[in-house]
């Protein structure tokens, strides 16, 4: 059982608002990433972590930034957010030994 | 670029038939392949895996084997439940990148009493 934590899992707030998704891992993986799943339920990577103090950008662009103070957190922050945020957010990490990743139960974010 | 095909959904089966999905992928290299499945409301959890060609990754009597010669990663079931409802991604990595997954867009699976 993987133990990776994301909260919250629902969230609804209006346009103009900044909010923070939070992603915890227990299991000391020290690649962390950020997937977007739209409503056609396609995933693409938005954010990524090789560790501490490491982040880079995925492949599909996004408004959204990330941090990695510590390895076992990865947060993602919407400054100001808009309807066209409205999707799954799902966190996901692996140990760099290996390929699969482990999945959170993810956010879903709803702007109106 | 690396990329993965799965057919479309969605599948609508009668409990205990057999099922396949089909998940074919482009890659430079030698991915690792991967069956990944998302309950309603739930993020994914990872199936099966393969790692190599002729690979045959299996659990909950699912099975796939990694065919390199025809790039294919075919998901099949001997007897589907009602419980295996779900949407199913194939996704493939390469350990020489960032490491990240490249998914298939997802097949829906329904099955009926």
């Amino acid at each position: 059982e993987a133990d990776i934590y994301q909260t919250p899992r629902y969230l609804v707030i209006g346009t103009g608002k900044k909010i923070t998704l939070e992603c915890s891992q227990t299991m000391g993986h020290d690649k962390m990433y950020w997937y977007q799943q739209d409503p056609g339920m396609e995933l693409h990577l938005i954010h990524y972590s090789y560790g501490v103090n490491s982040t880079e950008k995925g492949d599909l662009s996004s408004e959204s930034t990330v941090s990695r103070i510590r390895t076992e957190h990865f947060p993602l922050t919407l400054e100001s957010a808009r309807p066209s945020h409205t999707s799954q957010y799902l966190c996901a990490s692996r140990k760099s030994s290996y390929n699969e990743q482990f999945f959170g139960p993810g956010t879903r974010l709803t702007v109106l | 670029g690396d990329s993965v095909t799965q057919m479309e959904g969605p599948v609508t089966l009668s409990e205990e038939a057999f099922l396949t999905i089909n998940c074919t992928y482009t890659a430079t290299g030698y991915p690792s392949l991967f069956w990944y499945v998302q309950y309603p409301g739930e993020g994914l959890q990872l199936l099966l895996k393969a790692t190599k060609a002729d690979d045959k990754g299996s659990n909950k009597g699912f099975e796939a084997t990694y065919r390199k010669e025809t790039t294919s990663f075919h998901l099949e079931k001997g007897s589907v439940q009602v419980s295996d409802s779900a949407v199913y991604f194939c996704a493939l990595s390469t350990m020489g990148n960032t490491g990240k997954l490249i998914f298939g867009q997802g097949t829906t699976l329904q099955v009926k009493p």
